[in-house]
């Protein structure tokens, strides 16, 4: 059964470090990737997405994902975190067709604290 | 252009009442699924509702159904209501049709729901 794993429940960083939040995947075909951001009160946002093609992906807010097939991964990347970075983040895979009826399997989330 | 609203916001039931909770797709899109957010973890996947029927259906038993109307808006219905269905309810919305960039799931703030 497809699954995704967040290790990482809370991660602390100080603003202006580098963050990378990780995600493994058990998928048996070619996975599509996600990454979401859930702030509250402004629902889940998604940050970026991987069908096929280039393996670093560039979303939005500065963040980028790269997929590794050989490790199953889809860590998400920033070089400098904002203290409006703060927010729970969560990797999904998309389980269907691409164009129309997928439904997204989602991780568990990380939680993510900035230092000031 | 409006994303996608979800009505109520907040409801508090008692056990075994039975809930209505509403949503409006992002404008265009026709395509409208229901996740289930309890607290601390990931989303599941309810079901999905295209052409005013249900599609596809995740591991959640038949006191979970809903509706699609022809204006694309849907409701999730909830009977028999039970402590362990105390969540965030949240309604996605997609748009049906071949895309070589893949369709993007947009997703409502939620509605929270607190069985007592």
């Amino acid at each position: 059964a497809q699954s995704v794993t967040q290790p990482d429940i809370h991660i602390t960083v100080s603003e202006g470090a580098s963050l990378e939040l990780r995600c493994n995947y058990s998928y048996g075909a070619t996975p599509y990737l996600f990454w979401y951001v859930q702030s509250p009160g402004q629902g889940l946002q998604l940050l970026l997405k991987y069908f096929s093609g280039d393996t670093l992906v560039q979303g939005i807010k500065g963040f980028e994902a790269e997929f590794k097939r050989s490790q199953s991964s889809f860590n998400l990347r920033k070089p400098s975190v904002h203290w409006s970075d703060a927010a729970e983040y969560f990797c999904a895979v998309g389980r269907g067709s691409l164009d129309s009826n997928y439904q997204l399997i989602w991780g568990a989330g990380t939680k993510l604290i900035i230092k000031p | 252009d409006a994303g996608v609203t979800q009505s109520p916001t907040h409801l508090i039931k008692t056990r075994g009442q039975q809930v209505t909770l509403r949503c409006s797709p992002k404008s265009g899109h026709d395509t409208v699924s229901w996740y289930q957010q309890a607290l601390g973890q990931g989303p599941q996947f309810i079901f999905q509702y295209y052409e005013e029927e249900e599609r596809q259906r995740g591991n959640f038993p038949d006191r979970f159904s809903g509706h699609q109307f022809p204006n694309y808006s849907s409701e999730l219905n909830v009977n028999a209501l039970l402590l362990g269905d105390s969540a965030l309810y949240l309604c996605a919305s997609s748009l049906e049709g071949r895309s070589s960039s893949g369709n993007t799931i947009y997703f409502g703030e939620g509605s929270w729901l607190t069985v007592v």
